[in-house]
């Protein structure tokens, strides 16, 4: 009953190589984030989606391309990886669009730990 | 834009006490929450608490509660009766109404001894 899934957890690769990150929620949640956690700990947002459309890029290399199949899946393509690409990848998700009021939490996925050699 | 300082990189707290985590921000945003994570050592993100800028009252979440001071733009994080298990980096962080991302605080690390 995993909420957010992301896959592979460990991903170890050569300068120079293209790979992906796939991540997976069954929250039913209409928005989703890619964060980038640094090795100082630090989290800044990369991307977020809202039903399959591109709403935050903040300022990601072009290297670096999301995509959204459908609202439930957000992967994250790396194109020409560099060292300081590597880090923890963590994808999220929230539910924007409800009536009432609501908190927005976001739910976090386990993390990709990305080790670019 | 949004920003978020945790002044205390590392703090201490003996198990059974009580220990406040301090978060202050900045936004021109009138509408606006405020949110606190745990990362454990295992990595993962974990949700604790939201507050509101509107609301009233401030937020608890069983032993977690949120010490919302809006005029002073901080929101603190009050862990009491603290456990080994709370052992972890927490992370503080806000949005602003019309924007849907967090922006994160630096973390503070909190080791609880016995």
């Amino acid at each position: 009953d995993t909420a957010v899934s992301q896959t592979p957890k460990y991903l170890v690769t050569q300068m120079g190589n293209d790979k992906s990150i796939k991540c997976e929620q069954n929250l039913g949640h209409d928005t989703m984030y890619w964060y980038k956690q640094d090795s100082k700990k630090f989290l800044k947002i990369m991307f977020s989606y809202n039903n399959k459309e591109l709403i935050i890029n903040e300022t990601v290399p072009n290297r670096f391309s999301p995509k959204s199949p459908d609202k439930a899946h957000l992967n994250l393509h790396i194109n020409s990886l560099e060292l300081g690409d590597s880090a923890v990848y963590f994808c999220a998700s929230s539910q924007e669009s409800t009536s009432g009021r609501h908190t927005y939490e976001q739910y976090f996925g386990p993390g990709t730990r990305l080790t670019v050699t | 834009a949004q920003k978020i300082t945790q002044t205390q990189p590392g703090m201490f707290v003996q198990e059974k006490e009580a220990v406040t985590l301090d978060c202050t921000y900045d936004t021109s945003d009138q509408s606006y929450g405020l949110f606190w994570y745990k990362q454990p050592s295992s990595g993962e993100m974990i949700f604790l608490i939201y507050q509101g800028s509107y609301d009233e009252q401030n937020a608890t979440e069983g032993r977690y509660s949120l010490n919302f001071q809006k005029a002073r733009k901080s929101a603190n994080l009050v862990i009491s009766a603290s456990q080994l298990g709370d052992s972890a980096m927490y992370f503080c962080a806000m949005r602003g109404w019309g924007g849907n991302k967090l922006t994160f605080g630096t973390g503070t690390q909190l080791k609880v001894e016995l």
